[in-house]
């Protein structure tokens, strides 16, 4: 198993300018889940699916749009990309009855300048 | 509102020295309590977890000690080694929640030798 994976690594975007970061797990999870990682901010959910067609918004949404027409696909779009939306994104998914242990991409570091 | 309370934010430990990192709650409905390790570059990975039936949870070098009076639980890492480096985050979550999973700011551990 790949486990959950990223793309891209790393980007550069302009102000303005949009995106889609992918995530894709194969793990055959129901639950997927968007973060961002700021410095001495932990993880902030921006965004989480349920399943395929469900999706919810977190802590931190606004800027982001998700969909989830899979269940192994969850991308995280960018819209009009800001510089507040500089941080690294990870993706996660986890199993329903887990107790709530997730498992995590290895991120997408993201600059807006 | 940060639900989940961790400190210290960096914590320098001599090899061979015990790692301690506490956190802190407020919400009682959480009933899942896991500690994710994150090396640089790297998502987090599920390092511990417990309920809070239990006071103590022990793998290998790591143990986790919950109070649930004091709604406090703290990670403790024995024989600190150079390779556990990294940055450990506290989290909750709560049955029912869609495991959604709060996180402490996360603390960064250096053991020197």
């Amino acid at each position: 198993n790949a486990g959950v994976t990223q793309t891209p690594k790393f980007r550069i975007l302009k102000i303005g300018q949009s995106m889609t970061l992918q995530c894709t797990q194969d793990m055959n999870h129901n639950y997927m889940y968007w973060y961002r990682q700021d410095p001495g901010m932990g993880l902030k959910l921006i965004y989480y699916s349920v399943g395929a067609g469900i999706t919810d918004k977190g802590e931190v949404p606004n800027g982001y749009n998700v969909s989830r027409s899979t269940t192994e696909d969850f991308p995280l779009r960018l819209e009009l990309a800001a510089p507040s939306q500089t941080s690294v994104y990870f993706c996660a998914s986890s199993y329903g009855d887990s107790g709530g242990e997730q498992y995590f991409g290895p991120g997408t570091r993201l600059t807006v300048t | 509102q940060q639900q989940v309370k961790q400190s210290p934010q960096s914590l320098i430990v001599q090899k061979g020295g015990i790692s301690i990192i506490n956190c802190a709650y407020e919400n009682t409905a959480f009933d899942y309590f896991p500690w994710y390790q994150q090396f640089p570059g790297k998502g987090p990975a599920l390092l511990i977890a417990i309920r809070p039936d239990v006071s103590e949870k022990k793998e290998g070098r790591f143990t986790i000690s919950f109070n649930k009076s004091a709604k406090q639980f703290s990670l403790h890492i024995m024989d600190s080694q150079p390779g556990d480096s990294a940055t450990y985050f506290c989290a909750a979550s709560m049955t029912g929640g869609y495991q959604k999973v709060t996180f402490g700011i996360g603390t960064k551990l250096q053991v020197i030798p």
